[in-house]
């Protein structure tokens, strides 16, 4: 079975350009859920969805938002990047919500901004 | 609002020696309790879990208790190898129905042989 896959790998992006990161979640899971981290902050929750609907959302600004697909695959986009924006960008899956499902990250997305 | 404390790293070991990792909580109510690992280069991968007063997770060798009259949850190993050398982070679920985690800042451990 395969992994949590998220894509691209790498990105560098200048200040003010948009992004959009990609994330496949383990095949059969509805929910997917994202995070953010950085050295200083360490690990933020940005948003999580269920079934094509957003059901959390961490306190970041509106410059970042995601969505989910009918097929469970999450998409999340940032406009206008900011220096303080260079992150790893964490993914994870799950089978379904709760503290009781155990969560599937993959490998990430790391953002530079220059 | 809820959060979660661990020891700053990096916490150095030489193989076979005893680990622990504290890590304290603040939290209303009941939260489940995590331990995750992030080896170089990966994403975050479930070590261990705890959803109530005194359960004990385990995996691996490694063990934590949940303590909810200290609000701690330790992570333990009797005996480190070269290959448990990652970021060791502790969470607890924010609330009941939901995937949202709470963090703590990570704890790097270098085991050297």
């Amino acid at each position: 079975k395969a992994g949590v896959t998220q894509t691209p790998r790498y990105l560098i992006k200048t200040r003010g350009q948009q992004v959009t990161l990609s994330c496949s979640p383990i095949s059969g899971h509805r929910s997917v859920s994202w995070y953010q981290q950085t050295p200083g902050q360490g690990l933020q929750f940005l948003f999580e969805y269920f079934s094509e609907t957003q059901r959390n959302k961490g306190n970041f600004p509106g410059r970042f938002s995601g969505r989910q697909f009918s097929n469970s695959r999450s998409e999340m986009n940032v406009s206008t990047l900011e220096l303080g924006d260079s992150a790893l960008y964490l993914c994870a899956s799950s089978l379904g919500t709760g503290p009781n499902e155990k969560l599937f990250f993959g490998s990430g997305t790391q953002l530079s901004v220059l | 609002g809820n959060s979660v404390t661990q020891m700053e790293g990096p916490v150095t070991l030489s193989e076979e020696a005893f680990l622990t990792i504290n890590c304290t909580y603040t939290a209303t109510g009941y939260p489940s309790l995590f331990w995750y690992v992030q080896y170089p280069g990966e994403g975050l991968q479930l070590l261990l879990k705890a959803t109530k007063a005194d359960d004990k997770g385990s995996n691996k060798g490694f063990e934590a208790t949940y303590r909810k009259e200290t609000t701690s949850f330790h992570l333990e190993k009797g005996s480190v190898q070269v290959s448990d050398s990652a970021v060791y982070f502790c969470a607890l679920s924010d609330q009941k129905n939901t995937d949202k985690l709470i963090f703590g800042t990570g704890t790097r451990l270098q085991v050297f042989p």
